[in-house]
């Protein structure tokens, strides 16, 4: 059965602390891979990663793929307050659709 | 603005009341996913739509729900004869091969 682990589940960090965030996934013919930020609405994008060892890099997030270890990092520098929310990862599988993990849910304290 | 609109925002409805949901993708969008998500979940696949063309769709989705896209623009969701495990937010995804936008969800509550 496919399915996508995210880790840790949460997390409280001060500001201008630096985070990973991990996904692991098991997945039939494994498409892609979507980072989003959700904080109290819908999913923001962040980030569509297909190769590995690309590093995509937007501010100060930026998240790599390992396509042989199954799994993707999502990194966060000098976090800030605004950073607060869930973070979900998304894994395409078979041909359409794309699973979702649980999320990891980040609080950054002033 | 996301680019994805979806209406009602929220919906309460009697249990066994049908419920119709609409998303709006820009039109850029040719691929159009459906999600639920309840809380303290990642949302769950219910079904995507290249152009009009419904390509795939959750075996976890009963009987009771039905999505249309006929014209590769806008999408609909119906949920008949509601349930209280219905509740929850049904989110829309519009995108193309470069990633997926999500639209703000609609939150139902069968009371």
């Amino acid at each position: 059965e496919d399915k996508v682990v995210q880790s840790p589940l949460s997390l409280v960090v001060h500001e201008g602390d630096t985070v990973t965030l991990n996904c692991s996934y098991e997945v039939t013919n494994f498409r892609s891979l979507l980072w989003y930020k959700q904080e109290k609405k819908a999913p923001t994008f962040l980030f569509m990663l297909t190769s590995s060892g690309i590093e995509k890099k937007s501010g100060r997030l930026s998240s790599i793929l390992d396509k042989k270890e199954l799994f993707s990092i999502l990194n966060i520098t000098a976090t800030q307050t605004g950073d607060s929310a869930i973070y979900l990862c998304a894994v395409g599988s078979g041909t359409y659709k794309y699973i979702f993990g649980t999320g990891t849910r980040l609080k950054v304290l002033a | 603005d996301t680019g994805v609109s979806q209406d009602p925002r929220h919906k309460i409805t009697k249990r066994g009341q049908n419920v119709t949901f609409r998303c709006d993708p820009i039109s850029e969008h040719n691929r159009l996913y459906w999600y639920r998500q309840t809380l303290g979940q990642g949302p769950e696949f219910l079904t995507y739509f290249q152009n009009e063309a419904q390509l795939e769709k959750s075996r976890l989705l009963s009987d009771r729900f039905s999505a249309e896209r006929p014209k590769g623009s806008f999408s609909t969701l119906e949920i008949q004869r509601t349930e209280q495990g219905d509740s929850a937010m049904y989110l829309c995804a519009g995108g193309t091969s470069y990633g997926y936008t999500f639209g703000s969800g609609t939150r139902l509550t069968v009371v």
